[in-house]
């Protein structure tokens, strides 16, 4: 059983330069969440996808887009990088919309801006 | 901004000892508070969780503790071992969405 797949693990990208990260999940579950994480900031809220169909912002999605392409899968995209979104960024997904409802997270994508 | 304050950054302990991290939050409609452990170059786990309808949830030598008056909750992490050593986050959901904290690095020295 994969749970949430994350691809590239790693990717370094020159400024200005666009990329797309994958996320997949192979639980059925119906809500999807992109966050990045960096030292001393812990993880924050980039978008969220509630339900197939839907997307939301979260804390900090300047500079960034998504798409929920199916229930499986949802991608995010830097349009054009920045050495600000050097970062880790985890891709979760979660069965139900209630709060009890644990988050399952993929591996994490490092990616560097130069 | 954050809603879930998270203290150390960082801890220290030795084989054997104990762990204390807090964590405090402000929103009063959180009703369900929990902890997730990360080893490095993976992604975070569910570890345990507590509502707020119990003061206290263990779980082998994981131990939440939580205090509704103070709007604080802690993870004690007893007897701690070497493979006890990652990062650990607090969190408090208010659906769709999760606050986490800053995140505690356990280094546990044999």
């Amino acid at each position: 059983n994969a749970g949430v797949t994350q691809t590239p693990k790693f990717q370094v990208l020159k400024t200005g330069q666009s990329m797309t990260l994958q996320c997949a999940q192979d639980m059925n579950h119906n809500s999807m969440y992109w966050y990045r994480q960096d030292p001393g900031m812990g993880l924050r809220l980039i978008y969220y996808s509630a339900s197939e169909g839907t997307t939301d912002k979260g804390e900090v999605p300047n500079g960034y887009n998504v798409s929920r392409l199916n229930k499986r899968e949802f991608s995010l995209r830097l349009e054009s990088a920045a050495p600000s979104q050097t970062s880790v960024y985890f891709c979760a997904s979660r069965a139900g919309q209630g709060n009890y409802s644990p988050l399952h997270f993929g591996n994490g994508t490092r990616l560097t801006v130069t | 901004q954050q809603q879930v304050k998270q203290s150390p950054q960082s801890l220290i302990v030795q084989k054997g000892g104990i762990s204390i991290i807090n964590c405090a939050y402000e929103n009063t409609a959180f009703d369900y508070f929990p902890w997730y452990q990360q080893f490095p170059g993976k992604g975070p786990a569910l570890l345990i969780a507590i509502r707020p309808d119990v003061s206290e949830k263990k779980e082998g030598r994981f131990t939440i503790s939580f205090n509704k008056s103070a709007k604080q909750f802690s993870l004690h992490i007893m007897d701690s071992q070497p493979g006890d050593s990652a990062t650990y986050f607090c969190a408090a959901p208010k659906v769709p969405k999760l606050s986490f904290g800053a995140g505690t690095t356990v280094t546990v020295r044999a």
